[in-house]
């Protein structure tokens, strides 16, 4: 049983530019959120997916957005980046309304 | 004030330590605890979740809440040095409209076992 998978693994991006992160579900969820995780830092939540539409969202600005296609998998969107968004990007998978979010590698993001 | 405080360490132990890990909370809304295990450059591995107040055991690992202090911990048992990682709390409170368990994540714990 694959767990949840995301990629690219490492990401180098050069200020300004945009950037698309991407994640596949473990099998059987249908629910995707996406987290922050600064460097010595706990993952802060982006925002949620479900049913192919954001259902919650952190403190995030609008430069960040997703999708969700048909089979649950999920893309994360960051426009007109800044030296400030290098971070791990997590993926984190559920069942709807279930509490047990299980994660990804990551994607790790240096913008230079 | 953070929402969800836990001390940063780094924590050392010797290989067959009994090993306390804590964080403490303001959201009283709060429910759900979670703990994470997190190896250097990987994504966090969930170790444990408890529902509201009391204990529970798993293989080494004991989650204990308390919600009456606002104090969750992670105990583990006969520390091995593969036990060597960050230890992340989380927690989450009931979804009110959008059905959404938003995690609120500590900063980590780094704990080294020492061979």
């Amino acid at each position: 049983d694959a767990g949840v998978t995301q990629s690219p693994t490492h990401l180098i991006k050069t200020r300004g530019q945009q950037v698309t992160l991407r994640c596949s579900p473990k099998s059987g969820h249908d629910t995707v959120s996406w987290y922050q995780q600064a460097l010595g830092q706990g993952p802060q939540f982006i925002f949620q997916y479900y049913e192919e539409e954001e259902r919650q969202r952190g403190n995030f600005p609008d430069r960040f957005s997703g999708h969700q296609f048909p089979n649950y998998s999920s893309e994360l969107n960051v426009n007109a980046l800044l030296l400030g968004d290098s971070a791990l990007y997590l993926c984190a998978s559920s069942r709807d309304r279930s509490n047990e979010q299980y994660f990804g590698p990551g994607t790790r993001l240096t913008v230079t | 004030q953070k929402e969800v405080e836990q001390d940063p360490g780094p924590l050392s132990v010797p290989e067959g330590a009994i090993v306390s890990l804590n964080c403490t909370y303001s959201n009283s809304a709060f429910q759900y605890f979670m703990w994470y295990r997190q190896y250097s450059r990987k994504g966090p591995e969930l170790l444990m979740y408890t529902y509201s107040s009391g204990n529970k055991e798993d293989g080494r690992f004991t989650a204990q809440v308390d919600k009456s202090s606002k104090y969750i911990s992670l105990f583990i048992r006969d520390s091995q040095p593969s036990d060597s990682a960050t230890y992340l709390c989380a927690m989450s409170a009931p979804p009110i409209t959008s059905g959404t368990y938003k995690y609120i994540f500590g900063t980590g714990t780094r704990l080294k076992v020492l061979a």
